[in-house]
């Protein structure tokens, strides 16, 4: 195990609702990166959260936003839901937020969105 | 330039075989290349990652070989066992970037 953890595990919801996802860190980890894995792809990057601010993204629209606490964990907030949402959603955390440092990864949390 | 093309898709391997993925690359900013190794209803775990200062990096049956000139790296599962079975990924990155990119994903079945 990582010692990243993400809640809830499976989720579903409808069409337009907005959700929240959340990953805690690995002790000692101040960055945490946002991937959304659509089945039968590879991760794909969302964003990147640094001592509580957002510290890069990929292509993704603004109603996918993010926080990240004092304590380092972090939350995923997808508003307007869209049917192409639904993705495996994976929280990884690492020691600093660039160089080729190892990522670690939690076990997902699987949205269908309906 | 961000893509890594990973191949093949799927791959089906006797016990004690050999399993071979590969991957490529375009952008040459690159310079980590990790394979992770991910589970039905898991997250990925980093499996053996390489730096483009070496050729070959081994850990126990795992190898990875990186041709820096041809843009491409490989991984190469020896004495593949039935545990093996899983979806492998490779990725890259630059030691500015912040996030990792990833290949497609390979589906490796080890048939006992």
């Amino acid at each position: 195990e990582t010692g990243v953890t993400q809640s809830p595990t499976h989720l579903i919801k409808t069409r337009g609702q907005q959700v929240t996802l959340r990953c805690s860190s690995q002790s000692g980890h101040n960055t945490v990166s946002w991937y959304q894995q659509a089945l039968g792809q590879g991760p794909q990057f969302i964003f990147q959260y640094y001592r509580e601010e957002e510290n890069g993204r990929g292509n993704f629209p603004p109603r996918f936003s993010g926080l990240q606490f004092p304590n380092y964990s972090s939350e995923l907030n997808v508003n307007a839901l869209e049917l192409d949402d639904s993705a495996l959603y994976l929280c990884a955390s690492s020691l600093v937020p660039t160089g080729n440092t190892e990522a670690f990864f939690g076990q997902g949390t699987r949205l269908t969105v309906v | 330039q961000q893509q890594v093309k990973q191949s093949p898709q799927s791959l089906i391997v006797q016990k004690g075989g050999i399993s071979i993925i590969n991957c490529a690359y375009e952008n040459t900013a690159f310079d980590y290349f990790p394979w992770y190794q991910q589970f039905p209803g898991k997250g990925p775990a980093l499996l053996i990652a390489i730096r483009p200062d070496v050729s070959e990096k081994k850990e126990g049956r795992f190898t990875i070989s990186f041709n820096k000139s041809a843009k491409q790296f490989s991984l190469h599962i020896m004495d593949s066992q039935p545990g093996d079975s899983a979806t492998y990924f490779c990725a890259a990155k630059s030691g500015s970037a912040r996030q990792l990119t990833f290949g497609s994903g390979t589906q490796l079945t080890v048939l006992p």
